[in-house]
């Protein structure tokens, strides 16, 4: 199994421009989960979802949008990026809610200049 | 507000001491607690989880943890520190009543001399 999934996992982007990041997981996890990860905040929660169709806000939604189309894949959005946006993301993955193991993709490293 | 702490940012133990790594965390209910490892590069894995019952719980690669309600606290150790245990490590709480959450603390870097 190849668990959790992110790509690209290295991506510079201008000021502005848009992209998508992909999260796919093959352990048919009902909740997934979108985070960021900045030096001495730890991981902080952009968005999540609970299941195929629905997403909710996280600590820090505002400049990111979500979507789960498939139970599988957890896109998240930038529209126009800004530099405070420059950030390691992570996405992981439940069984059910907070309370079970999470599984981890190995993440992204986006610089916007 | 709820919150999970890690007071220490880093930490410095020569190889073959002991370790402890504290984590507190300011939620009504007893939440779910994780411990999970970031080695350089690497995503998330978990080395221990306390959900209910004994409050010393054992881990991967040596850890154990011990849960105490009346300190809200819920630290790291690990007897004897090796070389390949230089890593991150962050102490997470898992709440259901707040939107099925896994809410994470700032973390704490772990650096081993030889």
């Amino acid at each position: 199994n190849a668990g959790v999934t992110q790509t690209p996992k290295f991506r510079v982007l201008k000021t502005g421009q848009s992209m998508t990041l992909l999260c796919a997981q093959d352990m048919n996890h009902e909740y997934m989960y979108w985070y960021r990860q900045d030096p001495g905040m730890g991981l902080r929660l952009i968005h999540y979802s609970v299941g195929e169709g629905t997403t909710a806000k996280g600590e820090v939604p505002d400049g990111y949008n979500v979507s789960r189309l498939k139970k599988q894949n957890f896109l998240l959005g930038l529209e126009s990026a800004a530099p405070s946006q420059t950030s390691v993301y992570f996405c992981a993955s439940t069984y059910r809610g907070g309370w079970t193991e999470a599984f981890f993709g190995q993440g992204t490293r986006l610089t916007v200049v | 507000a709820q919150s999970v702490t890690q007071p220490d940012i880093h930490i410095t133990v020569s190889e073959g001491a002991s370790l402890e790594l504290r984590c507190n965390y300011s939620y009504g209910a007893t939440p779910y607690l994780f411990w999970y490892v970031q080695s350089p590069g690497q995503g998330l894995q978990l080395l221990l989880k306390y959900f209910s019952g004994d409050t010393l719980v054992q881990g991967i690669k040596g850890f154990e943890a011990e849960f105490k309600r009346s300190q809200s606290s819920f630290n790291l150790r690990k007897p004897s520190v090796h070389w390949s245990d230089a890593a991150e490590y962050f102490c997470a709480v898992g709440l259901m009543e707040y939107g099925n959450k896994l809410v994470f603390g700032a973390g704490t870097i772990l650096r081993v001399k030889s």
